[in-house]
This record gives structure tokens, sequence and C-alpha cells, in this order.
């Protein structure tokens, strides 16, 4: 099945610095990436994703790039604020269609 | 509904004793998943639903797990024999079509084994 790497597992940036989390995966079936934020005692929310027919794409002070060859994205927050820090989660949804996840970071973005 | 609900949002039960966590999804969600998130931790894959497929129980910790779910609507989610480990939050999550799509969570069932 589908293997998703996620690094680091924490990280700490000064707010207005960006910030910058990996996942590798290893079905090279995958077609769409997203990526959950989960705040402390909340559920996670999609915040943004990808599908493999594109490399970027961006949402305001966030993005995500994708590497098909390489079989990596990554999620790439910019001008962090103190409401950024939370837990973040990759995933893939493999050859089965069936979401697989990262095993988090948890981003702190210091005043 | 508006979104997915599951119920109860806590549970305490002692060692031993049987649980049912229930999962309503969104109106439409064909994919229905279970995870489980220890305190501080990942998210654990359990079981996927999909249509009228045979579900996807790879995930599923013991025999004393087990989950169904009636055609597209409501699952339960079954925790026989609970033991302490077993300590966690349940979260159910719903999607349109495969996997493929965006996933919306539920709150989540807090069960607590004593």
């Amino acid at each position: 099945g589908e293997n998703v790497e996620q690094h680091p597992s924490t990280l700490s940036v000064q707010e207005g610095d960006s910030a910058v989390i990996k996942c590798t995966y290893s079905d090279s079936a995958s077609n769409y990436f997203p990526w959950y934020k989960q705040e402390l005692g909340k559920r996670p929310q999609l915040i943004i994703d990808i599908r493999s027919n594109v490399g970027e794409k961006k949402d305001q002070r966030i993005a995500v790039t994708l590497n098909k060859t390489a079989k990596h994205f990554s999620l790439h927050i910019t001008e962090t604020q103190p409401e950024d820090s939370a837990v973040y989660f990759c995933a893939s949804s493999g050859s089965a269609r069936q979401l697989t996840f990262g095993s988090g970071t948890q981003l702190t973005v210091l005043p | 509904g508006a979104g997915v609900s599951q119920s109860p949002s806590n549970k305490v039960t002692e060692k031993g004793k049987d649980v049912e966590l229930r999962c309503d999804p969104i109106s439409g969600h064909t994919a229905l998943y279970w995870y489980r998130q220890r305190l501080g931790q990942g998210l654990e894959f359990l079981i996927y639903f999909q249509g009228n497929s045979a579900p996807d129980k790879s995930g599923l910790p013991s025999d004393r797990f087990s989950a169904e779910r009636t055609g597209e609507s409501v699952s339960t989610l079954t925790i026989q024999r609970t033991q302490q480990e077993d300590s966690a939050v349940y979260l159910c999550a719903s999607s349109f079509s495969s996997g493929a799509n965006v996933l919306t969570f539920g709150a989540g069932s807090r069960l607590t084994v004593l």
C-alpha cells in the first residue's frame, strides 16, 4: 500500500518567517495530495490540495508544490502568524484511491 | 446533513466492556473512513467504505475491532472487550466518490477506557 513520510515532526518559526513541510510518497499512481490543519482539540480541516496534473498551487499565504518524478510534495506558508500554529498533515491518494496520511508536523509560530 | 456527525462525543468505559461509536456522513458521500488518533499522535487508518464495494479493513488493529455501514449512510465502529490502549479519539470522515476528494471530518468520539 501507499506509504507517506512527513518531515519535520516539529517546526518552530518566528512570526513573519516562512515555514516549509515536506512529504514523500511511494505509490506512483497517486494523483491527489491534500494538506490538513488540525488545531488543538479540533478536527482536521483541509487547507489546500493539489492534483497530479499541476506542479504548484497557491492560496494567499499557502502554497503546495508537487514533484511527481521525485514523488514528493511540500507545503509552504509565508508570513506566518500565531494562528498558523497547529499540526499539519499531508496525505496521498494511492492507487486504492483512499487517503494515507503522513505522521504530522507540529508547527509553532513564535511571537 | 450539513456535516459529519459522530456520537457519542465522549465515552468513558471500563476495561472489558464493549463500545459502539456512530458516524453519520454527509448526505451523498459514498466514501467513509474511520481513523484513530491517540493523544498527540497522527491519524491511524482503521477502515474504509466505498459505496457497495467490500470495505478495506486492513487498518483494524485486532479482531476486537469491527465496523459496519448501512448502504451509503450511517456507520458503526464496534470495539469489543476494550483495553486501556484503545483510549483515543476516533475520527470519522466522508467524501464524494473515492478518496481522491476532499475529506470532511467529524468532531470525533473521545474514548477513555479505565
